[in-house]
């Protein structure tokens, strides 16, 4: 089964911290991406990755960063959280062979509260 | 205009009847689709792949592709109150970048 953590499933944080949520996927997947979910806005694309120190903006990449030094290991950062970024950020892999598509899997979600 | 667009719902439906979800998409060189079932407070988990036109079936679940037309459809037969939730279409233009729709809220009644 594939499996894809995230470091969090709560967070609380202060306008103007830096936050770091991490995921990591035990399938050895190429792909991996960033989404937050709002309601009424469904998941919008932040970041993805289709291999180590290789990034590219999603949707809405504003506001984030994003590190893969490592295969497994996808983080996003927010430079400075403001409450407009209160959400449920949720992690993403597939695999990633050339000219085919497959299905993503998720983490359990990190639901981030900026006060 | 949205990429993808699904009713929002609520779709209520009684135990046993056949939910009927769908979910149109804008870019007409989309080549995958996908749809997922997310519960409240979860994440979402896939259900079924479809890519080419026609039905796909699994269990009680068939997936309905018409890319003349730009839908996507998911049928759910026997419906059970455990299948109450939130269902998520998400499109794939090939280039490694989902679109998912904000997603139908079903609920089956018993």
């Amino acid at each position: 089964d594939v499996k894809v953590t995230q470091s969090s499933r709560y967070l609380v944080k202060r306008t103007g911290e830096k936050v770091f949520l991490e995921c990591v996927q035990d399938m050895d997947h190429e792909n991996m991406f960033w989404y937050r979910q709002d309601p009424g806005l469904g998941l919008r694309l932040i970041y993805f990755s289709y291999d180590v120190k290789m990034k590219e903006k999603g949707d809405i990449p504003e506001g984030y960063s994003v590190s893969r030094e490592k295969k497994e290991r996808f983080s996003l950062i927010l430079e400075s959280a403001s409450t407009n970024q209160t959400s449920m950020y949720l992690c993403a892999s597939s695999l990633g062979l050339a000219g085919v598509v497959y299905e993503q899997f998720f983490g359990p979600g990190t639901r981030l509260t900026v006060l | 205009q949205k990429e993808v667009e699904q009713n929002s719902g609520p779709l209520s439906v009684p135990e046993g009847a056949i939910a009927s979800l769908n979910c149109t998409y804008s870019d007409r060189g989309s080549q995958s689709f996908f749809w997922y079932r997310q519960y409240s407070g979860k994440s979402p988990e896939l259900i079924m792949s479809i890519y080419s036109n026609g039905d796909k079936e699994d269990g009680r679940f068939t997936a309905q592709l018409n890319k003349a037309s730009q839908y996507v459809s998911l049928l759910i037969r026997d419906s059970q109150p455990s299948d109450s939730a939130t269902y998520l279409c998400a499109v794939n233009n090939n280039f490694n970048k989902f679109y998912f729709g904000s997603g139908t809220k079903l609920n089956v009644k018993p």
